[in-house]
């Protein structure tokens, strides 16, 4: 069973469409991270949630973090091809530990020019 | 900073070797993180530091692998013997106290 669960897996979209992603669980964590992670490379963390129904903004990127601290999504607004990659959650905080990361599987995004 | 650096970047092995991978860190960075990423179960702690002391290995799988950190600067991962299951990606990451956690780029592992 997977603590959290990201939704869609697999995602293409047209240059230019908005799209949300989605990061689900049944357990709180104490903060929730987002990565974007590229072929042949490591992932590259885009941000930190931490209070339940926080809201971040970085450029295009929107990401919330529910009131509950249970879940959280990623929103894209007029995504570019340079977007394409597969986008990580990964929660904090199980066990005690902020150091233990929980990641989702991801949801691979492509973005056809 | 170079950010952190693992080798090899490819390793292809065969069942019953041992294999060897390494893991430089962020100079001053004093946590150090690797994680295992297959399809099937996606990216997973396996194990971490603390100023080169093991923390909590309970993500490791089985006796056959192990992992130390003789200094500050250098990490290795080692799986013996190794086994067809075991083909998987192997992450390094290094933070700095509550920081932000810094990936290398991989070492995909491949054992036929």
């Amino acid at each position: 069973t997977q603590l959290l669960e990201q939704s869609p897996q697999f995602l293409s979209i047209q240059e230019g469409e908005n799209l949300t992603v989605y990061c689900n669980s049944s357990s709180v964590f104490s903060s929730l991270q987002w990565y974007r992670q590229e072929p042949g490379e490591g992932p590259v963390l885009l941000v930190t949630v931490v209070t339940g129904g926080e809201v971040k903004k970085l450029k295009r990127l929107t990401f919330q973090f529910g009131d509950a601290r249970k879940d959280s999504s990623l929103h894209i607004t007029a995504a570019q091809p340079g977007d394409t990659g597969l986008y990580l959650c990964a929660g904090a905080g199980r066990g005690g530990s902020n150091y233990k990361l929980t990641f989702g599987k991801g949801t691979l995004l492509t973005v056809n020019p | 900073d170079a950010g952190v650096i693992q080798s090899p970047r490819h390793e292809v092995t065969e069942m019953g070797q041992e294999v060897t991978l390494r893991c430089k860190p962020i100079s001053g960075h004093d946590y150090l993180f690797w994680y295992r990423q297959t399809m099937m179960r996606g990216l997973e702690l396996l194990i971490y530091f603390n100023n080169n002391v093991p923390i909590d290995d309970s993500g490791m799988p089985e006796d056959r692998f192990s992992a130390k950190m003789p200094n500050a600067s250098f990490s290795t991962l080692k799986i013996q013997p190794s086994e067809p299951r075991d083909s998987a990606v192997y992450f390094c990451a290094s933070s700095s106290g509550t920081g932000d956690p810094f990936f290398g780029q991989g070492t995909r592992l491949t054992v036929v």
